[in-house]
């Protein structure tokens, strides 16, 4: 079975400084890898993906995520955060290789970004 | 391009009482997510629909919960009895196609409070 799990319930970053926030995944065949954000009341929106190639993937809002095979992981990072940052940050996973293609959630990190 | 309609977006009702919730998924996605996210975890899926059929519903509770898509556009998840557990925010996500390597797009979510 894949499970994803975001090992931080909440990370504290200065505004300006660099942030990362932590995801570990379990598949039994290739991952496909999300990040996604929350804003209060709101829903989900995606952020960036993995599927393959680079192990370093930009996406929105200045975002990146580093994926790295041998320590199953895919950290979500930004070298500069902003207050505006401040939100619920999910991780998630697709296994596409061993059968079950449904997307499993992490149980998210509040991200707060002082001024 | 319109985004994931869900309504309503708030709901209070008693327990044993009936609820119901409906959304309308990105024009042309043959693929309907139904989330449920507790306060404090990461959504959890309970159902997922391909055009008309369902793909996946094993972690619906079908002795309460049931959901349809008849015609494969738009849904509505049940809740009869709601216990107050089932307080938390329903979420509905659409995508072009269930076995791909996408993203999920999804509405801005249904609260529920069960008193």
């Amino acid at each position: 079975a894949q499970s994803v799990a975001q090992p931080e319930d909440q990370v504290n970053v200065a505004e300006g400084n660099p942030l990362t926030v932590k995801c570990t995944y379990s598949v039994s065949g290739n991952p496909y890898l999300f990040w996604y954000v929350q804003y209060p009341n709101r829903g989900l929106q995606f952020l960036l993906k993995y599927i393959t190639g680079d192990n370093l993937v930009k996406g929105s809002y200045g975002f990146e995520a580093e994926f790295n095979k041998s320590q199953t992981s895919f950290h979500l990072k930004k070298p500069s955060a902003l207050v505006s940052d401040s939100a619920l940050y999910f991780c998630a996973v697709r296994d596409m290789g061993g059968g079950s293609y449904i997307p499993t959630f992490g149980r998210g990190t509040s991200l707060i970004v002082h001024p | 391009e319109a985004g994931v309609a869900q309504s309503p977006r708030y709901k209070i009702i008693e327990k044993r009482q009936s609820v119901a919730f409906w959304c309308n998924p990105i024009s042309g996605h043959a693929t309907l997510y139904w989330y449920q996210q507790i306060l404090g975890q990461g959504p959890k899926l309970l159902i997922q629909f391909q055009n008309n059929g369902v793909v996946d519903d094993s972690q619906l509770p079908k002795d309460r919960f049931s959901a349809e898509r008849l015609k494969g556009v738009d849904s509505t998840l049940k809740i009869q009895p709601a216990k107050l557990e089932d307080s938390a925010v329903y979420l509905c996500a659409s995508s072009p196609e269930a076995y791909s390597s996408g993203e999920l797009f999804f509405g801005e979510g249904s609260r529920l409070t069960v008193l």
